[in-house]
């Protein structure tokens, strides 16, 4: 059974703090990794995807990938309390045409 | 403006009835899925289609029912054999290929009365 796996939180930071996600999956050969945010009662909604060993910055957000590790994690600097959401980590496991997610963590922001 | 539809936003329904969720796309997207969320949970696979006219079973296919006559549609019928179908459903779309970043609609929160 292919599985990702997040902390469930919550995670808790001051206003203007750098908040750190993390996720690890089971599948070695992963091709692709998504993280989403989803405010509550509302959809998920797609913020940052990584193919490629490495970080990726996107605004305040950056994703890191080590696939040696099997870990992809998501850093948020500046944090606002509009950030306060569950962050859902997505894999795309080999050949399966389907993502798995994590249950997400959930992100409290304090100002 | 491109994107997902999914109608009714809320839905009520009495038990021993079927009742079937839209999911409407104007993305030109090849893909189309269906998930589940319960509270406090991540989102578990109902069904998924890579292409018109065919579909492939998820991790909780059971008392669900789907079919993909159209490019842009992919409507989720729960049946009355779905044994506690109150949940948020969520329909998303990708376009088929390795990478699957996928893009969801706003979901349809369905009650059981």
């Amino acid at each position: 059974q292919k599985e990702v796996e997040q902390n469930s939180g919550p995670l808790s930071v001051p206003e203007g703090a750098i908040a750190s996600l993390n996720c690890t999956y089971s599948d070695r050969g992963s091709q692709s990794f998504f993280w989403y945010r989803q405010y509550s009662g509302k959809s998920p909604e797609l913020i940052m995807f990584i193919y490629s060993n490495g970080d990726k910055e996107d605004g305040r957000f950056t994703a890191q990938l080590n696939k040696a590790s099997q870990y992809v994690s998501l850093l948020i600097r500046d944090s606002q309390p509009s950030d306060s959401a569950t962050y859902l980590c997505a894999v795309n496991p080999t050949d399966t045409g389907k993502l798995i997610f994590g249950q997400g963590t959930t992100l409290q922001v304090k100002p | 403006d491109g994107g997902i539809t999914q109608s009714p936003k809320y839905l009520f329904r009495k038990e021993g009835q079927n009742v079937t969720l839209s999911c409407e796309q104007n993305l030109n997207h090849d893909a189309m899925y269906w998930y589940r969320q319960d509270p406090g949970q991540g989102l578990r696979l109902i069904y998924y289609s890579q292409i018109v006219n065919d579909f492939q079973k998820g991790d909780i296919a059971e008392g669900y029912s789907v079919s993909r006559e159209k490019k842009e549609s992919f409507p989720l019928t729960v049946t009355s054999a779905q044994k506690n179908p109150t949940a948020f459903y969520l329909c998303a779309s990708s376009i088929s290929g390795r990478r699957n970043e996928q893009f969801f609609g706003p979901g349809t929160r369905l009650t059981v009365l």
